[in-house]
């Protein structure tokens, strides 16, 4: 069964327009939370990430906002860009598993014109 | 450049075949990692490796074999037991702090079984 669930499964958004991405958590002792981009036939590449000793992270238009008593954290890209079409994963992980994320199952963006 | 090469491309294998996916990195890193990429499900661990000469399952080993016998290179065979290989494989690796970078994954490999 999948650890971290992820939605909405796709989603479509204007040029300029806010994509928002959820995913959420049931294992409490996870305590590493980072997102990953994937372009068509490409691996998917580390974009941001979080602990759960804050609750929001920015890096240029990309935000992850974390909610550690409703264990479900959240990607906002503003003013999207039709170059920021692609699939993005959460993932999250425990300190003591070295390594090994847990995958949500992605979502499809798509940035419109 | 430094990173990760995944290779071949595309690999077709017929029914009741053994394949092997070459994974190569030149990052010195110790970490290296398959993971299974199927429409709608994410991507799941097939296999890890913390050092040579030692590897651990994930959480869908069956099927699937590994051998990490130099730093730089943790090959992924698929036996004909697994019953259902059509898949998009990706290889990765990490630094002991990869929290701080994360993984770095290859271009993956799709195989299909025809």
């Amino acid at each position: 069964q999948q650890q971290v669930k992820q939605s909405p499964q796709s989603l479509i958004v204007q040029k300029g327009g806010i994509s928002i991405i959820n995913c959420a958590y049931e294992n409490t002792a996870f305590d590493y939370f980072p997102w990953y981009q994937q372009f068509p036939g490409k691996g998917p590449a580390l974009l941001i990430a979080i602990r759960p000793d804050v609750s929001e992270k920015k890096e240029g238009r990309f935000t992850i906002s974390f909610n550690k008593s409703a264990k479900q954290f959240s990607l906002h890209i503003m003013d999207s860009q039709p170059g920021d079409s692609a699939t993005y994963f959460c993932a999250a992980s425990k300190s003591d598993s070295w390594g090994k994320l847990q995958f949500g199952a992605g979502t499809q963006v798509v940035v419109t014109p | 450049d430094g990173g990760i090469t995944q290779s071949p491309k595309y690999l077709f294998r017929k029914e009741g075949q053994n394949v092997t996916l070459s994974c190569e990195q030149n990052l010195n890193h110790d970490a290296m990692y398959w993971y299974r990429q199927d429409p709608g499900q994410g991507l799941r661990l097939i296999y890890y490796s913390q050092i040579v000469n030692d590897f651990q399952k994930g959480d869908i080993a069956e099927g699937y074999s590994v051998s990490r016998e130099k730093k730089e290179s943790f090959p992924l065979t698929v036996t004909s037991a697994q019953k259902n290989p059509t898949a998009f494989y990706l290889c990765a690796s990490s630094i002991e702090s990869w929290e701080n970078y994360g993984y770095t994954f290859g271009s993956g490999t799709r195989l299909t079984v025809v």
